[in-house]
């Protein structure tokens, strides 16, 4: 079972412009969702996070977007550069002890074209 | 600060035979989670610790055991390794939301 679903394998953009990863879930027992992303042999580096009562949040070039009644959340990137070029992954964590967990999503390649 | 640090990076081991990672948490951070990447499987959840303690587990067979000792210091356990062990395996540790990654150990299976 899925609970975290990232349905874009991968994403090329044009450097300079926004790009848009998306992620679904499917439990709203989730209270946090996280951004990671993932160079080659390197581990995931946390990127940004959203609480699960807000549906905004930003940082520098990153903001991540939730809309819960969809389950749905989607990280954008402005302005693309190069560097991001990496695999993202969406992740979500419930803080209950009994199944404190985070499951992370498949991932997404983003390839920034320069 | 020190991050988090996986010992060894790489190794490689053959069918049959076990295998003992470590991991290193972050100074304070008492959470230490593993992880499973393998390719186009994205990240899969093995086990969490918290005060030496396992709070969850993931979908894997016995064979994949874990530890953590009083310093918050884990160590997973692979044991009758198989050809499809061969991964990336992530070691995390936590104070609160976000998880912090070590570099990971490359076990190859042959």
């Amino acid at each position: 079972d899925q609970q975290v679903k990232q349905n874009s394998p991968s994403l090329s953009v044009q450097e300079g412009r926004i790009s848009i990863l998306n992620c679904d879930y499917t439990n709203s027992m989730f209270d946090y969702f996280l951004w990671y992303k993932k160079y080659p042999a390197e581990g995931p580096t946390f990127l940004i996070s959203i609480s699960s009562i807000k549906d905004k949040n930003e940082d520098g070039r990153f903001t991540v977007f939730l809309n819960k009644s969809a389950k749905h959340l989607s990280l954008h990137i402005v302005p693309s550069q190069p560097g991001d070029s990496a695999v993202y992954f969406c992740a979500a964590r419930t803080l209950k002890t009994s199944y404190d967990k985070v499951i992370f999503g498949p991932g997404t390649s983003l390839s920034v074209i320069p | 600060k020190a991050g988090v640090t996986q010992t060894p990076r790489y190794l490689i081991k053959t069918r049959g035979q076990q295998v003992t990672l470590s991991c290193s948490p972050i100074s304070g951070h008492r959470s230490v989670s593993w992880y499973q990447q393998t390719p186009g499987q994205g990240l899969q959840f093995l086990f969490e610790y918290f005060s030496e303690t396992q709070r969850n587990k993931g979908n894997f067979p016995g064979r994949f055991s874990g530890r953590q000792f009083s310093n918050s210091r884990s160590e997973m356990n692979v044991s009758t390794l198989e050809l499809g062990d061969s991964a990336l395996y992530l070691c995390a540790s936590s104070l609160a939301v976000e998880l912090f990654f070590g570099e990971g150990s490359r076990l190859t299976v042959l």
